[in-house]
């Protein structure tokens, strides 16, 4: 089975920009998770989407948006870049059930000058 | 406060010997799961072992191993027979099932630093 995909791997933008930011789960994998991780902040959880609805969602502003296709294919949005957005951003799907492990994507560095 | 504390920033560990990674957790839901994840400098998150709090034996996946104290609230990675490869920054991760069991978030320590050396 081919494991989650994310696109872009890289991207910079300036502030100011909006960005779109891609992720492929896993074959049969409902559940898709996203999270940041800076230096400064380490491994913070955005939200996560199952079956097209937002389930659970992080501290973050509302600059920070998601949504997810039929297909369980996931995007984040985040408008208006900040300097503070530069960070590596986590996509994660599972399967449903307590025990069901999170499977990430490479993730997708983005760089905000 | 803080809901996963791991407290070694960077550990070194002598080839083909054992090392543990501390962890400890917080929450007041009596159902959780808990994750170790391995993170090389390339950033993919790569699952390595779980324990569920109802779990009896402790979580065992080849050559990691985790020893969970519950009344400790503790969930500590063993690594035995370290390799080159292991080299890389360690995450312990809870997740709380609550009431209803659903939705998936992952809360993250800030993580362990390990060098493997020869």
């Amino acid at each position: 089975k081919a494991g989650v995909t994310q696109t872009p791997r890289y991207l910079i933008k300036t502030r100011g920009q909006q960005v779109t930011l891609s992720c492929s789960p896993i074959s049969g994998h409902r559940s898709v998770s996203w999270y940041q991780q800076t230096p400064g902040q380490g491994l913070q959880f955005l939200f996560e989407y199952f079956s097209e609805t937002q389930r659970n969602k992080g501290n973050f502003p509302g600059r920070f948006s998601g949504r997810q296709f039929s297909n369980s294919r996931s995007e984040m949005n985040v408008s208006t870049l900040e300097l503070g957005d530069s960070a590596l951003y986590l996509c994660a799907s599972s399967l449903e059930g307590r025990s069901e492990t999170q499977y990430f994507g490479p993730g997708t560095r983005l760089l905000v000058l | 406060a803080q809901k996963i504390t791991q407290t070694q920033p960077g550990m070194f560990v002598q080839e083909k010997e054992a090392v543990t990674l501390d962890c400890t957790y917080d929450t007041s839901d009596p159902s959780y799961g808990l994750f170790w994840y391995k993170q090389p400098s390339s950033g993919e998150m790569i699952f390595l072992i779980y324990q569920g709090s109802y779990d009896q034996q402790n979580a065992t996946e080849g050559r990691y191993s985790l020893n969970f104290q519950k009344a400790r609230k503790s969930a500590n990675l063993v690594i035995s027979a370290s390799q080159l490869g292991d080299s890389a920054m360690y995450f312990c991760a809870m997740r709380e099932y609550g009431l209803t069991g659903g939705g998936n978030k992952l809360t993250f320590g800030t993580g362990t630093q390990l060098k493997v050396e020869l």
